[in-house]
């Protein structure tokens, strides 16, 4: 089954960076886009970032553009976050989930990993 | 951007009973339209796509209808596991955006 495991999450100083990690499995991972979702305590839910399937795409939202970077490693089956210049409205748990086949609809999620900027 | 707009914010409700959300577009995305579920502690889970389609393992009573800029998901009788949030999300406009949710609890 299909198996999307986050890591990397913590307490960072604001203008700090971190890097979030995705590890997938039970699916083949090479074949599709991939998206972080993130949801402020208390929150909605906010798209964050797309890479597509084999990497050429990488699209974020305005709040990140800049300060985010989104990658993957297929011989790894990870995805990652690059977060730079953190700031506290950063500050939220952030889910990997899988395109459905490139559409944009997400059709699986991880179980999410929580970031905290604060001083 | 898209705005998408969810009601009512609450929704109380007995098992048994049957839910009706509701999902409106600040401008047509034509049927694509996803809801998907949130339980407390939880990652959303997909339940309906492109407006009218139960994602994998969805049980029947999950059904969701509309098309333009007002969209319905609707729970033809309540389990005590459905209680939870529900957000909509378009994939029409780059990015996709989500509503704010519904809330389904308990009366």
């Amino acid at each position: 089954q299909v198996q999307l495991v986050e890591s990397g999450g913590g307490v960072v100083q604001p203008g700090r960076s971190l890097r979030l990690s995705c590890v997938a499995s039970g699916f083949r991972f090479s074949g599709y886009g991939m998206h972080w979702v993130r949801q402020a305590p208390g929150k909605g839910l906010e798209w964050v970032a797309f890479i597509s399937y084999d990497g050429s795409n990488k699209y974020y939202a305005d709040s990140v553009k800049g300060r985010f970077s989104i990658s993957r490693d297929d011989s790894k089956n990870t995805l990652y976050l690059q977060m730079n210049s953190l700031r506290a409205e950063d500050t939220a748990v952030y889910y990997c989930a899988k395109d459905y086949v490139s559409s944009g609809i997400f059709d699986y999620w991880g179980q999410g990993t929580v970031v905290t900027v604060s001083s | 951007e898209i705005v998408l707009t969810q009601s009512p914010a609450t929704l109380s409700l007995s098992p048994g009973e049957r839910a009706t959300l509701s999902c409106r577009a600040s401008q047509s995305v034509s049927s694509y339209l996803a809801w998907y579920q949130q339980k407390p502690g939880q990652a959303p889970r997909l339940l309906i796509y492109d407006a009218s389609n139960r994602a994998s393992g969805i049980p029947a009573r999950f059904s969701g209808s509309g098309s333009g800029t007002d969209f319905t998901l609707s729970i033809s009788s309540l389990e005590p596991e459905d209680f939870a949030v529900y957000y909509c999300q378009q994939r029409s406009n780059w990015p996709g955006t989500f509503g704010p949710g519904t809330k389904v609890d308990i009366k």
